[in-house]
């Protein structure tokens, strides 16, 4: 079954630190892939996406992605985190011929020290 | 415009009841589709609905079911409600798939809790 593995379930930084969050797919043909955030509080919001070309992607509020075909994966970066960033981030994929279906990470809880 | 709006955004029912959860999608999209988060579960996919026709089902059992109607709305019904089933549920929405369309826009949820 395809599934999404994201291996951090929280992460503790101070402001100014770089973030690098993990996922990893697990599904050999074509892929879409995205960055959900879930704010306290808030509905899930779409930070990124990757559907073909530049497997570099950039997305609101300085977050960046790299699609890596061999490796399965699609890690979530941004170069210096603020106290605003805290929240819980979700990697999902979506599967050709499967509409909008997503399938979701577990999540990881990023924390940012003030 | 307004975004995917759920109703009710709390709900506290007892084991065994039925329960309905509604969802009005962003005008204009034609697809909706409805997650679990359960604590510790991440976001499970439910049931993805089109034009008024059921797609697709995630791995359920047949008592969550759901609809939509014409006007592109929809439900989720889950009938004998289990401890387990206390979860956030997600609806989202999308124009049809497609090459320029890949955005589903998400509600706020129905925070339910089964005692």
């Amino acid at each position: 079954a395809q599934s999404v593995s994201q291996h951090n379930h929280h992460v503790i930084l101070s402001e100014a630190a770089s973030l690098e969050l993990g996922c990893n797919y697990s599904y050999g043909g074509t892929v879409n892939l995205f960055w959900y955030v879930q704010y306290p509080g808030q509905h899930l919001q779409l930070l990124l996406k990757y559907f073909s070309g530049d497997p570099l992607v950039k997305g609101i509020k300085g977050f960046e992605a790299e699609f890596i075909k061999s490796k399965f994966s699609f890690n979530l970066r941004k170069p210096s985190v603020q106290w605003s960033d805290t929240a819980e981030y979700f990697c999902a994929v979506n599967l050709y011929n499967q509409g909008g279906k997503l399938i979701f990470g577990q999540g990881t809880e990023l924390s940012v020290k003030p | 415009e307004a975004g995917v709006t759920q109703s009710p955004t709390h709900l506290i029912k007892t084991r065994g009841q039925q329960v309905t959860l509604r969802c009005s999608p962003i005008s204009g999209h034609t697809s909706v589709y409805w997650y679990q988060q359960a604590l510790g579960l991440g976001l499970q996919f439910l049931l993805w609905y089109d034009e008024g026709e059921e797609r697709n089902r995630g791995n359920f059992p047949p008592r969550f079911s759901g609809r939509q109607f014409p006007n592109y709305s929809s439900e989720l019904n889950v009938n004998a409600l289990e401890l387990e089933d206390s979860a956030l549920y997600l609806c989202a929405s999308s124009l049809e798939w497609g090459p320029g369309t890949t955005e589903a826009f998400f509600g706020q949820g129905t925070r339910l809790t089964v005692v």
